[in-house]
């Protein structure tokens, strides 16, 4: 079955702009959880969305948002990008019912400059 | 092989050698723990996963070891090959939740 889709996968904005990302997990899964990942701090839980639902939220600013449709794909928003939001941005994909490994996509490269 | 800890965080071994890469997770209540691995470019991969009634599992050239007691898990690679060389994360989650936290991630450099 299809893994996990991630698009874009490189992207680079200005200052000030905002960026929208999109992810569309494996068929039949309802969870899409989203990470930040940079250099220094390794895998930052940033949301989750289970039945378009935000159901879990990590402790980033209000400038990162997300939202997910009744196909289980979900898009993550970031406005008012900063330098430091530059990043490797993961979605991971899960049944949502338990515990339970992810499948991760290969992830949106952003660059702010 | 070389044993480390996260705050070491690159492992380089040859071509054969047994790796073993460490991880102490910080949650006592974590019973769900999983490794991943990560290729330049590439998200997480699943490796490996173990649940706290087991202290040991086994797949295939990899084992995961779990010590409860001192909140340390391990992982161990079998005749390391060239193609293990990628960047490795534990992951912890249950206690509540199934959030995973995931460790800072420690690289593993296999040479010819």
């Amino acid at each position: 079955k299809a893994g996990v889709t991630q698009t874009p996968r490189y992207l680079i904005k200005t200052r000030g702009q905002q960026v929208t990302l999109s992810c569309s997990p494996i068929s039949g899964h309802r969870s899409v959880s989203w990470y930040q990942q940079t250099p220094g701090q390794g895998l930052q839980f940033l949301f989750e969305y289970f039945s378009e639902t935000q159901r879990n939220k990590g402790n980033f600013p209000g400038r990162f948002s997300g939202r997910q449709f009744s196909n289980s794909r979900s898009e993550m928003n970031v406005s008012t990008l900063e330098l430091g939001d530059s990043a490797l941005y993961l979605c991971a994909s899960s049944s949502g019912t338990g515990v339970e490994s992810y499948t991760f996509g290969s992830g949106t490269r952003l660059t702010v400059v | 092989g070389e044993s480390v800890g996260l705050h070491l965080p690159t492992l380089s071994v040859q071509e054969g050698d047994n790796s073993i890469i460490n991880c102490a997770y910080s949650n006592s209540a974590s019973d769900y723990f999983i490794w991943y691995k990560q290729e330049s470019g590439k998200g997480p991969q699943f490796i490996i996963d173990i649940r706290s009634n087991m202290d040991k599992r086994q797949g295939q050239r990899v084992t995961v070891l779990l010590n409860k007691t001192v909140k340390h898990l391990s992982l161990q690679i079998a005749a390391t090959q060239p193609g293990d060389s990628a960047v490795y994360f534990c992951a912890e989650s249950g206690g509540g939740s199934y959030i995973p936290t995931f460790g800072r991630g420690t690289s593993l450099i296999v040479h010819p």
